[in-house]
């Protein structure tokens, strides 16, 4: 199974402010990440597939980046509305993927 | 437009069966894999099963031991997950997942483009 590793668990910023999640895997996945945001209550929303190609309706302040174990997602200037939990999840070894236990974006 | 409406959830207690369902509409169900995905309360996402868009191949957690089933009906457009022998740990919030299976460009990416509401499953002695 390729484990999943997502750092830091919290990251506190300030609207406006730049914000830059990572994620690891424990083996080599080429470029298949996603990347999902999740509110309270809600489903998962799909950001970022591909490791770095925004899925539709996905604003451009959004961005994703890496290959092979290291990823990162970047958040260019944090509106009110992105404060959320973010999860990477690897589908190289499809149909069995795997998430990352996620990052927490939270105000400052 | 795309939706998945799940229904099934409920509070029962341990070693007793479930089936949640998911209903799709808005797209062509027949031609897309599927996937149930869990979350227990404060947790992340757990993948729990696979299922191929004729429903010919299934894949599931192995952490699942046997105990449950993902099925389809693309007769009605609907996937299911059959829970046997549940246990506390099962308490979740459980997520059927569309599969965006796209290999429109030089490689192909299995990614989650559209969720269910989610359904909660309380599992207690």
């Amino acid at each position: 199974e390729i484990v999943m590793t997502q750092s830091p668990a919290t990251l506190s910023v300030s609207p406006g402010e730049r914000a830059t999640l990572s994620c690891r895997g424990s083996q080599s996945i080429s470029s298949n990440l996603a990347w999902y945001q999740q509110k309270p209550g809600q489903a998962p929303r799909l950001l970022i597939y591909g490791a770095s190609t925004r899925a539709t309706g996905i604003p451009a302040r959004f961005s994703g980046s890496g290959s092979g174990t290291e990823f990162t997602l970047t958040i260019s200037s944090l509106q009110s509305e992105d404060f959320a939990v973010y999860y990477c999840q690897q589908y190289n070894k499809w149909p069995r993927i795997t998430f990352g236990p996620g990052t927490k974006v939270d105000i400052k | 437009q795309v939706q998945l409406v799940q229904s099934g959830g409920g509070v029962l207690q341990t070693g007793r069966s479930l089936r949640l369902s998911c209903a799709a509409s808005g797209f062509t169900f027949r031609v897309y894999a599927m996937h149930w995905v869990r979350q227990a309360p404060g947790k992340g996402l757990e993948w729990l099963a696979a299922i191929s868009y004729d429903g010919s191949n299934k894949y599931y957690a192995d952490s699942l031991k046997g105990r449950f089933t993902i099925s389809r009906d693309n007769s009605k457009n609907t996937l299911y997950l059959q829970m046997n022998s549940l246990r506390a740990e099962d308490t979740a919030i459980y997520y059927c997942a569309r599969d965006k299976g796209d290999c429109s460009g030089p490689s192909c990416h299995y990614y989650f483009d559209y969720w269910g509401q989610g359904t909660l499953v309380t599992v207690s002695s």
